[in-house]
């Protein structure tokens, strides 16, 4: 079974900084699917990246971005220019790919502080 | 982009009561509707898989008499509570996913479930 392992419970970051999320997992699968999500007070779940693991070329979306390392199985998330906004828990998710490949793995989650 | 409405958003009822939970896909087919719980910060549970016209599938440890699940259509899934306890109150959220494995699952805005 796949695992996916966040080691950060809480991290802070200042407005206007960086700051990287770390993820690790664990699987036997050469084809699958990582992705990062986002959950705020409002505690609705949302998609910030995606990453295929087929794919070498890192994911960005604006002010986000991965570093996937496939052969350490290392997943981390940086936000750039940090924002008021970004403060939440952040979710790394594992899932498989193809048919059987449905259902999501969460890691057990980052609380992201942003000081003003 | 696809949206999945979650109804109702909140519920406090009476030990014993039965609550029903409504996951709907408002624009696309749900092939495959998920059900997860979560606790205050923690990460999300899966709790069983359902794909329409089927039974669904429950994640080991997860009662299947006490979390009814119905998918009887591509755009609706519930999950049923019966005999609620305050054991049960816990944060319920649904996602959907259509007959497209490789696209990413779309989130409810999930339930806060409390039991008196």
């Amino acid at each position: 079974a796949q695992t996916v392992t966040q080691s950060q419970p809480e991290m802070s970051v200042q407005e206007a900084e960086t700051v990287t999320l770390s993820c690790t997992y664990d699987t036997s699968e050469s084809d699958y699917y990582l992705f990062w999500y986002k959950q705020p007070p409002s505690r609705q779940m949302i998609l910030v990246i995606r990453q295929e693991a087929y794919k070498q070329q890192n994911a960005t979306e604006n002010r986000f971005s991965v570093n996937f390392q496939k052969a350490a199985k290392s997943f981390s998330l940086k936000i750039s220019d940090s924002q008021l906004g970004d403060a939440a828990m952040y979710f790394c998710a594992y899932r498989s790919a193809g048919t059987s490949g449905s259902r999501l793995t969460f890691g057990e989650g980052t609380q992201l502080t942003v000081n003003p | 982009g696809a949206v999945v409405s979650q109804h109702p958003s909140r519920v406090i009822c009476k030990s014993g009561t039965s609550v029903k939970i409504e996951c709907r896909s408002l624009d696309f087919q749900a092939t495959t509707m998920f059900w997860y719980r979560q606790f205050p910060k923690q990460s999300l549970m899966l709790m069983a898989t359902s794909n329409e016209g089927s039974k669904a599938t429950y994640e080991q440890g997860v009662e299947k008499d006490k979390f009814l699940i119905n998918h009887a259509s591509l755009t609706l899934s519930t999950l049923t509570v019966t005999s609620a306890h305050p054991e049960d109150s816990s944060f319920y959220i649904c996602s959907a996913r259509g007959d497209n494995f490789n696209q990413p699952q779309h989130f409810g805005d999930g339930t806060r479930l409390s039991i008196l």
